[in-house]
């Protein structure tokens, strides 16, 4: 098993513009979960999936963000008109709801910057 | 609503010192899983442990342990003879069955530097 993967690792983009990340989970993970970590600080919850359904979204997820993932598989982070705030670092992680733990594996992290 | 606290934002230690790192949390459900990761330089979150709520026996894996107590609700961290390779960004981490899929809510990290 080759883990989470996330694409790209590193974005930079102009204030306003849109960015998608992509998160590929652990194979038959039927779980995902997107966070954001700010500099300094602890990842902080945005949004899971179980299976295709998004079954929780934070407040942390303004309009201008969405997420989505189709047949259960990959998942989508999609910003538009992107702000300065925006600029963290958004990690994805999946787990499996057959471990009774639902011990979560995180990728290596987009890392956004808006300038 | 859960919370967790690292007191603890930086810690200096010198190579083969022992060093604790402090974790507190908050929760107001009986079952609940409590984790420790390690972020090194390369940013990617690495998990350690995982305790259950109805477990507080310690546990060691090598130079690594863990206090889990109900009591104070605490779950630290112990290192014994620290090393280089440990410098790193340390979270605790809890997570609650009914929450979000098992979401984690984490503290805001302690960095670690150990120094040669």
């Amino acid at each position: 098993d080759t883990g989470v993967s996330q694409d790209p690792r590193h974005k930079i983009t102009k204030r306003g513009q849109n960015v998608t990340f992509r998160c590929d989970p652990i194979s038959e993970h039927n779980r995902l979960y997107w966070y954001r970590q700010t500099l300094g600080q602890g990842p902080e919850f945005l949004t899971y999936f179980q299976n295709e359904a998004q079954l929780e979204k934070s407040r942390l997820l303004s309009d201008r963000f969405s997420a989505e993932r189709p047949k259960g598989s990959f998942s989508t982070l999609e910003i538009q008109r992107t702000e300065q705030g925006d600029s963290a670092m958004y990690l994805c992680a999946s787990s499996t709801d057959r471990d009774a733990a639902y011990e979560q594996y995180f990728g290596p992290g987009t890392r956004l910057t808006v300038t | 609503a859960q919370k967790v606290t690292q007191a603890q934002t930086e810690i200096s230690v010198v190579e083969k010192e022992d060093v604790t790192l402090d974790c507190v949390y908050e929760t107001r459900d009986t079952t609940y899983y409590l984790f420790w990761y390690k972020q090194p330089p390369s940013g990617e979150l690495v998990f350690l442990i995982r305790r259950n709520s109805f477990d507080e026996q310690n546990e060691i894996s090598g130079r690594y342990s863990w206090n889990f107590q109900k009591s104070t609700s605490s779950f630290n961290f112990t290192i014994t003879a620290s090393q280089v390779v440990d410098s790193a960004v340390y979270f605790c981490a809890l997570s609650e069955p009914y929450n979000a899929g098992n979401m984690l809510t984490f503290g805001g990290g302690t960095r670690l530097m150990v120094k040669p």
